[in-house]
């Protein structure tokens, strides 16, 4: 079955810098890559999202690219605030009903 | 709307005890799913299900029982609780259970056993 594994596990940056997380997978048939931002002791929430047919979606200060040769994808911070601060989760799923979760991130950003 | 709702959102358990955590949706959504979440890990599936009456087995679903009598509803039920099952468990829900569309969460239960 599917497996992402993500890094780094704990990620430190000062406020204005970038922050980069990277997740690969092993299920080539998976279609659909979603992110997740939990804050502490909340839920995790959906901030960004991209499917197999797109390399790269921007939100704002958010972006997330994908290399299916390579079988990773990565999320990008720019210009980080304090309220970043959170643990990120990439996921993955070939189009069915189980989302398979990494493992998380742990996003610190220093005032 | 209030989404995924969950209760408890805590509980102390001893071992060999059990329970029903509770999950309700008022968003019309056909899929719903129970995840736990261990520290420093992941999100893994327990149990999912595609519309009232129909449930299936993810990732880790031994120690655990679903049921899914009416759309949105979605009971976890954990028999004989083991030290093991200490977790955050989250309910979540989505509309067309495709696999590429946003899965609303529901504020999550901490359940320790001792």
């Amino acid at each position: 079955g599917e497996n992402v594994e993500q890094h780094p596990s704990t990620l430190s940056v000062q406020e204005g810098d970038s922050a980069v997380i990277k997740c690969t997978y092993s299920d080539s048939a998976s279609n659909y890559f979603p992110w997740y931002k939990q804050e502490l002791g909340k839920r995790p929430q959906l901030i960004i999202d991209i499917r197999s047919n797109v390399g790269e979606k921007k939100d704002q200060r958010i972006a997330v690219t994908l290399n299916k040769t390579a079988k990773h994808f990565s999320l990008h911070i720019t210009e980080t605030q304090p309220e970043d601060s959170a643990v990120y989760f990439c996921a993955a799923n070939t189009g069915g009903f189980k989302t398979i979760f990494g493992a998380g991130t742990r996003l610190f950003v220093k005032a | 709307n209030a989404g995924v709702t969950q209760t408890p959102k805590f509980r102390i358990l001893k071992i060999g005890q059990s329970m029903t955590l509770q999950c309700a949706q008022d968003m019309n959504h056909n899929y719903m799913y129970w995840y736990r979440q261990d520290p420093g890990m992941g999100l893994k599936l327990i149990y999912y299900s595609v519309g009232a009456g129909i449930t299936d087995k993810g990732e880790v679903p031994n120690g655990y029982n679903v049921s899914r009598s009416t759309t949105e509803d979605f009971p976890l039920r954990l028999e004989l609780a083991a030290p093991s099952q200490t977790s955050v468990y989250f309910c979540a829900s989505s509309y067309l259970g495709q696999g590429d569309e946003k899965l609303f969460f529901g504020s999550g239960t901490q359940l320790s056993v001792l």
